[in-house]
């Protein structure tokens, strides 16, 4: 979705931390989420954040929320092989609408 | 088991062949919905359906039909299809926008020829 951007593609080590950057347009979001799709599968919600918090932590997930600069990021603590997959940041605009982005490809090496 | 069944999960077929893609769920959501998935261009959504005879186009409905007869099903009709519609396609549902959560299904890739 062209309101949504985030970068395609991730490298990381296994045990390190990921990073996973998205940038939205849409400041009446009432919702922003982090959707993953692991191959042949899929999507499944991993987290979501409302848009009044900064912050979400769910185990090794972090989100963190920037509404003035429209950015939202998914912190992955200790990288595992199995999060390897795709991750789609997505913005709630309206009812029952989401707008997604192209999808950061997350690939883990050993 | 919650789930959400799309048929058939591989197609390959010819321009202009009618197909139908068949979407199910048992999780008795209301709002269901097509999106279509390419490389570099995420998902885009098709059409969706609030609810019983309820539907409406999405971003790309462009050859493209649904109906909802039922609550359970939402079927992808392309009455004529063409190379362009060579996509990877995910039927969603959700029960209610408060938390937006999607539940998909495992997709079906079409390839037009």
């Amino acid at each position: 979705g062209e309101d949504v951007e985030q970068s395609l593609f991730l490298s990381v080590r296994e045990g390190d931390s990921s990073v996973i950057n998205c940038t939205y347009t849409d400041s009446s979001s009432t919702y922003l989420y982090w959707y993953k799709q692991e191959p042949g599968a899929g999507l499944q919600l991993l987290t979501y954040i409302f848009s009044n918090m900064d912050m979400k932590q769910d185990q090794r997930l972090t989100v963190l929320l920037n509404k003035k600069d429209k950015h939202l990021s998914l912190r992955i603590a200790d990288t595992q092989t199995g999060d390897s997959a795709i991750y789609f940041c997505a913005e709630s605009i309206g009812d029952y609408k989401l707008s997604f982005g192209a999808g950061t490809t997350v690939t883990v090496r050993a | 088991e919650a789930q959400v069944t799309q048929n058939p999960r591989y197609l390959i077929t010819v321009t202009g062949k009618k197909l139908t893609v068949t979407c199910s769920q048992n999780m008795n959501h209301e709002y269901m919905s097509w999106y279509r998935q390419d490389p570099g261009l995420g998902l885009r959504q098709i059409y969706y359906s609030m609810n019983v005879e309820v539907t409406d186009k999405g971003d790309v409905p462009e050859g493209y039909k649904v109906s909802r007869k039922e609550k359970r099903n939402f079927p992808l009709i392309l009455e004529s299809p063409s190379p362009n519609q060579t996509s990877l396609y995910f039927c969603a549902s959700s029960l209610s926008q408060d938390t937006g959560e999607l539940f998909f299904g495992e997709g079906s890739r079409l390839t037009v020829l």
